[in-house]
């Protein structure tokens, strides 16, 4: 099974903190991607790196890949009260996307 | 474009009886996905189609269930019969493209319940 695991599995932070979460994949992938949940909703597509790609950047986000790992990290940098949902991360290989069981951030405002 | 509508939202049902979850991809995508998410198991792939052709339903649990996608704006997901294990958030998602670096468009999801 390609499917990740996301580290931790809950992270609690104050407001304006930095939050890094970290993700394990088991075989090679074409892309990795970043889902946000909120409570009670569906997946929201945040951000993609490709496997030739080594770090990226959207706004306060950024996210790593180390293919040789087989891991990606993802920070939220000056979290926000806004920022609470579950982050999973997606692997993509030749086959549809397999996700992880996310990791649970709350912001303390 | 609305993004991918489902529904019902909510489903309550009483154990063997025929569920039907309904999907509306968005308008272009080629691809459409059908996702079960537990807390026991998160996010588990059941089927999706390619230009409304099933390619891969080897993650369907059970004969029980089954899936459809008469035309490309419409899929659906039934179960029958219906059992308290089937309890579970069932998501539609739907993309342009497969393996060429595009993300899933996700919809609002529709929670069942098995009583």
């Amino acid at each position: 099974s390609q499917q990740g695991e996301e580290d931790p599995q809950a992270l609690s932070i104050q407001e304006g903190e930095n939050a890094t979460m970290n993700c394990s994949y088991k075989t090679s992938i074409n892309n990795l991607q970043w889902y946000r949940q909120n409570s009670g909703r569906g997946l929201v597509h945040l951000i993609l790196i490709r496997s030739n790609e080594r770090e990226k950047h959207s706004g306060r986000l950024r996210v790593t890949l180390d293919t040789s790992k087989k891991s990606s990290s993802l920070l939220i940098t000056a979290s926000r009260a806004a920022d609470t949902a579950s982050y999973f991360c997606a692997s993509s290989g030749n086959t549809p996307l397999v996700f992880g069981k996310g990791t649970r951030l709350s912001v303390i405002a | 474009d609305a993004g991918v509508i489902q529904s019902p939202r909510h489903e309550v049902t009483e154990m063997g009886q025929e569920v039907t979850l309904r999907c509306k991809p968005i308008s272009g995508h080629d691809y459409l996905f059908w996702y079960r998410q537990t807390m026991m198991r998160g996010l588990e792939l059941l089927i999706y189609f390619n230009n409304n052709v099933p390619i891969d339903d080897s993650g369907m649990p059970e004969d029980r269930f089954s899936a459809k996608m008469p035309n490309a704006s419409f899929s659906t997901l039934k179960i029958q019969p219906s059992e308290p294990r089937d309890s579970a958030v069932y998501f539609c998602a739907s993309s342009p493209r497969e393996g060429q670096g595009w993300g899933y468009t996700f919809g609002s999801g529709t929670r069942l319940t098995v009583v």
